[in-house]
């Protein structure tokens, strides 16, 4: 079956960066677009970016140009996400999802979530 | 950019009646790139519906998805005790709507 595993929690000091992983299975990796959501807490849903994993093209959310960079390894089936200049605004869930063969499809596949605090 | 808006904010409602959910749009949207999506707590969400009307693998027909151009539906015809939850429309695969809560009365 489709899955998306994505890396342990993490804590950061203001600052620094964090990378966030997620291991797809079960599917044909270079056929669906990935993309990265995150939610804070007691929040709603936050649409960070989409990776297209077969060239590795990307878009971002304005709000996040300049600090989010998505990429993936075809080889290990892995997209990754990073987020530089950590703030306290930053502690959420992100979350992989898995969109379809264009990049306006929905998210039918969703990895368990990745906890990041940052804090000093 | 396009901006989603739900309503109610929370939605009291007892087991068994029936649930109607809003989703607007600030521009009108091709009615193949809205979404609505579950999310109880703890949990990832989980799609729903997809091009306003298509349930997902696995959903009950008691869920039910409508709308075009900028007023969008999400109807839950008979609530059952697993169907509360936060729910979330979505456009173009891009942004979310802030979430209706559906709590039970």
């Amino acid at each position: 079956q489709v899955q998306l595993l994505q890396s342990g929690a993490e804590v950061k000091k203001p600052g620094a960066s964090v990378k966030v992983s997620c291991k797809t299975s079960g599917y044909t990796f270079t056929t669906y677009y990935m993309h990265w959501v995150r939610q804070a807490p007691g929040q709603g849903l936050e649409w960070m970016g989409i990776i297209n994993p077969t060239g590795g093209t990307t878009r971002y959310a304005q709000r996040f140009q300049g600090r989010v960079t998505m990429t993936r390894d075809t080889s290990t089936r892995t997209v990754y996400m990073e987020l530089i200049s950590l703030t306290s605004e930053d502690t959420a869930l992100y979350y992989c999802a898995r969109g379809g063969h264009t990049d306006y499809d929905a998210f039918d596949v969703w990895g368990q979530g990745t906890m990041v605090t940052v804090f000093s | 950019e396009i901006v989603l808006t739900q309503s109610p904010g929370t939605l009291s409602l007892s087991p068994g009646e029936r649930a109607t959910l809003s989703c607007w749009a600030s521009q009108s949207l091709t009615s193949s790139y809205l979404a609505w999506y579950q999310q109880k707590p703890g949990q990832a969400p989980r799609l729903l519906i997809y091009g306003a009307s298509s349930r997902a693998t696995g959903i009950p027909d008691r869920f039910s998805g409508s709308g075009s151009g900028t007023d969008f539906t999400l109807t839950i015809s008979r609530l059952e005790p697993e169907d509360y939850a936060v729910y979330y429309c979505q456009q173009f695969g891009r942004t979310f709507g802030p979430g209706t809560k559906l709590e039970i009365k």
